[in-house]
């Protein structure tokens, strides 16, 4: 039984940039949320997603937009990157608005 | 003020030590406390799950709550090098919508 698949495992980016980021949750799993983990401390809330819409939203600017499709799987896309992007970005499933989280591996996203 | 705190570390302890990792937080409306194990280069993994105060036991792993204190731990008992990693505190209630707060992560080594 697959867990939540991320794609890809490394990114870099240049400033200004625009990236798409992929996420299939665990199955049997219907919601999917994001966070940012900046190195060296917890992860952050960015936004949740049930029912193709988006449910909750973290403190992060409009940049940071994503889409959930009828399967589930999920993407978050961020605009104009700037340095302080640079972060790992985990996506978690559950059934329903959890909180019995279950994480991918997470992405690594550099901005040069 | 965060509203959950968490002492970084790092912690190192000598294999078979009782390790006390701990967290407080500021927001009463929490009632779901959960415990996170983070390896380097991974995505959080579930440990512990505590609704509301209380005790829960798992293993060598026994999870605290104090709501009246806003406190909770997680203590590790026998600790082997293979329980180093990052742990992070998290936590919700019923008026989050299923949104995580995790704490910093407490970065632990366990020496052989």
């Amino acid at each position: 039984d697959a867990g939540v698949t991320q794609s890809p495992t490394h990114l870099i980016k240049t400033r200004g940039q625009q990236v798409t980021l992929r996420c299939s949750p665990k199955s049997g799993h219907d919601t999917v949320s994001w966070y940012q983990q900046a190195l060296g401390q917890g992860p952050q809330f960015i936004f949740q997603y049930y029912e193709e819409e988006e449910r909750q939203r973290g403190n992060f600017p409009d940049r940071f937009s994503g889409h959930q499709f009828p399967n589930y799987s999920s993407e978050l896309n961020v605009n104009a990157l700037l340095l302080g992007d640079s972060a790992l970005y985990l996506c978690a499933s559950s059934l329903g608005a959890g909180p019995g989280y279950t994480f991918g591996s997470g992405t690594r996203l550099t901005v040069v | 003020q965060k509203e959950v705190e968490q002492d970084p570390g790092p912690l190192s302890v000598p294999e078979g030590a009782i390790v006390s990792l701990n967290c407080t937080y500021s927001n009463s409306a929490f009632q779901y406390f959960m415990w996170y194990r983070q390896y380097s280069r991974k995505g959080p993994e579930l440990l512990m799950y505590t609704y509301s105060s209380g005790n829960k036991e798992d293993g060598r792993f026994t999870a605290q709550v104090d709501k009246s204190s806003k406190y909770i731990s997680l203590f590790i008992r026998d600790s082997q090098p293979s329980d180093s990693a990052t742990y992070l505190c998290a936590m919700s209630g019923s008026n989050q919508g299923g949104k995580l707060i995790f704490g910093q992560g407490t970065e632990l080594s366990v020496k052989p």
